[in-house]
């Protein structure tokens, strides 16, 4: 069974640092791009950052660059987001999702920037 | 960057019901664009591909049509569990959704 779990999340102040990552199992994670895309509290999906299967390619939302950096470990079955600068913005979960579209989906990880 | 516009954004429909959601792009697209179902506190589920292919598992009362710049998805019979928020996203340059369509109850 194709699954992306994500771990990492929880509450920040504004200012720091959390870094997340998604496990993956189920398929040949090295053959996939991978992505992350977040939702707000009672808001729509947004999309975050996105990888190639080889990590030769890498992009960002304009609303993260700068601050967010997007990897992976093909020898891991792993996809990381380090976050810095956090804002309370980036308020949301955060979801791992594979491919182009993007199918599955993990479960989504809680991020909170508060203080 | 390509931008998505959804209509309506609340729709109000009963079980049997024929439902059609229209999402639009700000430029051509060509036919990279999916449709994704979510419900309360779950992860979006990818229902249709490249405009109009269904993915695997997903009923066929769900449809998908259009090209460029102007698509749809039609559920042909609204049944209890498609209850939920519709999103189309373009993925023919980075990614960009929609804002949402929320299918509720008449």
């Amino acid at each position: 069974e194709v699954q992306l779990v994500e771990s990492g999340g929880g509450l920040v102040k504004p200012g720091g640092s959390l870094r997340l990552s998604c496990a993956a199992s189920g398929f040949t994670f090295s053959s996939y791009s991978m992505n992350w895309v977040r939702q707000a509290p009672g808001k729509g999906l947004e999309w975050v950052s996105s990888i190639s299967s080889s990590s030769s390619y890498i992009y960002y939302a304009d609303s993260v660059k700068g601050r967010f950096t997007i990897s992976r470990d093909n020898a891991k079955n792993s996809l990381y987001l380090q976050m810095n600068s956090l804002r309370a913005e980036d308020t949301a979960v955060y979801y791992c999702a594979r491919g182009r579209p993007l199918d599955p989906w993990g479960q989504g990880t809680l991020v909170t920037v508060s203080s | 960057d390509i931008q998505m516009t959804q209509s309506p954004s609340t729709l109000s429909a009963s079980v049997g019901d024929r439902v059609t959601i229209t999402c639009r792009a700000s430029q051509s697209i060509s036919s990279w664009l999916a449709w994704y179902q979510q419900k309360p506190g779950k992860a979006p589920k990818l229902l249709i591909y490249k405009a109009s292919s269904l993915e695997s598992g997903v009923p066929s009362r769900f449809s998908g049509s259009g090209s460029g710049t102007e698509f749809t998805l039609t559920i042909s019979s609204l049944q209890p569990d498609d209850f939920a928020t519709y999103y189309c996203q373009q993925y023919n340059s980075a990614f960009t959704f929609g804002p949402g369509t929320k299918v509720d109850i008449k």
